[in-house]
């Protein structure tokens, strides 16, 4: 069973509808990140809290709001989304190691439709 | 040019014999690290090894080995023994030291098919 844990498994929404996707962790990593993925395509990085701050953002559309309300957490609000918007989100959270050998641990995805 | 290329998008095999998988990457980098990760279709991505520039010995995690040529630039996965649970899709990873010290650059990855 995968320790990032993120709710709901499935969402489907209208264009002018405002969600949010949730992501919790407990192993005490400082690290967190959001990916999008469509099928059968490598994870897009969208954004990277280190320490809780945003360290990465990959010019990913305003319509995209992460926040990280504290170490554990991370939510991606979601506010007037295209149909090309629909994929798989993926949170992951990882040790904030010197050096390359930081593993991400990933959840099992929010699986996005927007209508 | 595409930094982790895997040029397998599709691979069969028989239950109970071994797979390569394969990957090529490009850097100018002298100090990277490289990954392997398995996403089954409950969507969820699992690391499976990792394997520094710098390390001398191959990386193993039980039935995964990972062959690494650094001369030629490629980091292939062999799975040993395969099994039912291992049909997947398996992607190659690298983080570099002048990339952004959080992001990996994943491959296109291989779509893993164990047949009984």
């Amino acid at each position: 069973d995968t320790e990032v844990t993120q709710t709901p498994k499935h969402l489907v929404m209208g264009m002018t509808n405002k969600k949010s996707l949730k992501c919790e962790q407990h192993m005490g990593h400082r690290a967190m990140y959001w990916y999008k993925q469509k099928a059968k395509k490598p994870p897009e990085l969208m954004f990277v809290y280190s320490y809780e701050k945003l360290s990465i953002n990959e010019s990913v559309p305003s319509r995209f709001s992460p926040e990280c309300p504290n170490s554990s957490l991370l939510n991606l609000h979601l506010h007037a989304l295209q149909p090309e918007d629909s994929a798989l989100y993926l949170c992951a959270s990882s040790q904030v190691e010197i050096g390359f050998n930081e593993k991400l641990f990933f959840g099992s995805g929010t699986q996005l439709s927007v209508l | 040019a595409q930094k982790i290329t895997q040029t397998q998008p599709g691979m069969f095999v028989q239950e109970k014999e071994a797979v390569t998988l394969d990957c090529t990457y490009d850097t100018s980098d002298q100090s990277y690290g490289l990954f392997w990760y398995k996403q089954p279709s409950s969507g969820e991505m699992i690391f499976l090894i990792y394997q520094g520039s710098y390390d001398e010995q191959n990386a193993t995690e039980g039935r995964y080995s990972l062959n690494f040529q650094k001369a030629r630039k490629s980091a292939n996965l062999v799975i040993s023994a395969s099994q039912l649970g291992d049909s997947a899709m398996y992607f190659c990873a690298m983080r570099e030291l002048s990339g952004s010290a959080r992001q990996l650059t994943f491959g296109s990855g291989t779509q893993l098919t164990v047949l009984p």
